[in-house]
């Protein structure tokens, strides 16, 4: 099983900087199963970015994903307070698997 | 619009079983596969197994299997996920979700969520 870490666990920015979070997986993983899910207080996780790279519907193009291989990064260019939340990545090798998340705090 | 529509919030003891529904709507139910993905309070995301809807045909995690039971009926969209001899450490919530590569949709990812079935666990 791959397994997916994600970094820093915790990351304190203020609404208009730039937040950058880092997954690394623990094999190769082909990056068209590579995804980013955002998820708020009492609410479902929400699809941000599927195929390392391509931008769900109705996500901001603040929002963007690169990496192959192992390494994964989710970029939001100018924090919005709406972003504030726990992000998690994914990949799909012989099964799926979640990253343990990266809370997202207002400094 | 596109959705899953799960049943509401269970409390069972240890040892019982929960059945939790998934209604599927605004979609061709028959052409995605349907997942189910559980998150225990303060933790992170697990993944249970799928159903594909059309076949019936099923695969469960390891940690589940002989515990968990995925059915379906193509007449009403819905699917099922049944879990048994259920523990303290089972509760969480529950969420039916859609694997967006399919007949309308190729996206390689999880892009539909339902809102998520409470199910706690408790003598």
């Amino acid at each position: 099983e791959i397994v997916l870490t994600q970094s820093p666990g915790t990351l304190s920015l203020s609404p208009g900087e730039r937040a950058t979070l880092s997954c690394r997986a623990s094999q190769s993983v082909n990056s068209a199963y590579s995804a980013w899910y955002q998820q708020k207080p009492g609410q479902a996780p929400r699809l941000l970015i599927y195929g390392a790279s391509s931008r769900a519907t109705g996500i901001p193009d603040r929002f963007s994903g690169s990496g192959s291989e192992t390494d994964f990064t989710l970029t939001i260019s100018r924090l919005e307070p709406e972003d504030f939340a726990v992000y998690y990545c994914q990949q799909y090798g012989s099964s799926p698997t979640f990253g343990q998340g990266t809370r997202l705090e207002i400094k | 619009q596109v959705q899953l529509a799960q049943s509401g919030a269970e409390v069972k003891q240890p040892g019982a079983s929960v059945k939790v529904s998934c209604k599927a709507s605004g979609y061709i139910f028959a052409a995605y596969y349907l997942y189910w993905v559980r998150q225990a309070p303060g933790q992170g995301l697990e993944w249970m197994g799928w159903i594909n809807p059309n076949r019936g045909s099923t695969k469960y995690e390891k940690s589940f299997q002989g515990r968990v039971t995925m059915t379906g009926d193509t007449s009403i969209s819905t699917v099922y996920m049944e879990l048994s001899r259920l523990r303290s450490d089972d509760t969480a919530v529950y969420y039916c979700v859609r694997w967006g590569l399919g007949s309308e949709t190729r996206i390689e990812a999880f892009d539909i969520w339902g809102q998520g079935t409470m199910v706690t666990v408790s003598s």
